[in-house]
């Protein structure tokens, strides 16, 4: 079975700065996709970014940037110029083709003025 | 506007008592799948669905039901709750399983 990691549970950041979210996964497959899903607390969960595998350039939203590292299976998403608004819970999940998406267990991002 | 429907938003009921949580989707997507959210274990996916007639199961399908007679509709079935089955359920749904999927408000349950 796939498995997701997300090593900090917590992070904070001022307002500005930059801050990277680490994730791990584990897989056997070689075509698949992941992404970074973010949830105020609203509930609503909000796709942030996503990454096809065999894509080698790493994905860039606005001011949302992965680090794909697809050999050490590693998908982090850096936040530059964090805001106020940014503050929320992450998750990375992962999701081979046609098949199920596995989350991992979140990190609560807390950004400070 | 496109979306993803779920009802009801919040629900307590008791051991036992049947109950079906509705999904319908109005952007003629493939693919849904319904997700249980609870504290510090993230989301994990309970069913999901390819096609019309075609359900598969996720990593936590014990004590729940899916049926999809229809392509915009994806209900969740809980034929005997128990208090574990406590939670937040997300029905999702996109084009195809490996693209966006676009995830409902939510569904607050609680089983005393």
């Amino acid at each position: 079975a796939q498995t997701v990691t997300q090593s900090q549970p917590e992070m904070s950041v001022q307002e500005a700065e930059t801050v990277t979210l680490s994730c791990t996964y584990d897989t056997s497959e070689s075509d698949y996709y992941l992404f970074w899903y973010k949830q105020p607390p609203s509930r609503q969960m909000i796709l942030v970014i996503r990454q096809e595998a065999y894509k080698q350039q790493n994905a860039t939203e606005n001011r949302f940037s992965v680090n794909f590292q697809k050999a050490a299976k590693s998908f982090s998403l850096k936040i530059s110029d964090s805001q106020l608004g940014d503050a929320a819970m992450y998750f990375c999940a992962y999701s081979p083709r046609y098949s199920t998406l596995t989350f991992g267990k979140g990190t609560m991002l807390l950004v400070s003025p | 506007e496109a979306q993803v429907t779920q009802n009801p938003r919040y629900l307590i009921t008791v051991t036992g008592k049947k109950l079906t949580v509705t999904c319908s989707q109005n952007m003629n997507h493939e693919y849904m799948s319904w997700y249980r959210q609870d504290p510090g274990l993230g989301l994990r996916q309970i069913y999901y669905s390819m096609n019309v007639e075609v359900t598969d199961k996720g990593d936590v399908p014990e004590g729940y039901k899916v049926s999809r007679k229809e392509k915009r509709n994806f209900p969740l079935i809980l034929e005997s709750p128990s208090p574990n089955q406590t939670s937040l359920y997300f029905c999702a749904s996109s084009p195809q399983g490996l693209d966006e999927q676009f995830f409902g408000p939510g569904t607050r349950l609680t089983v005393l």
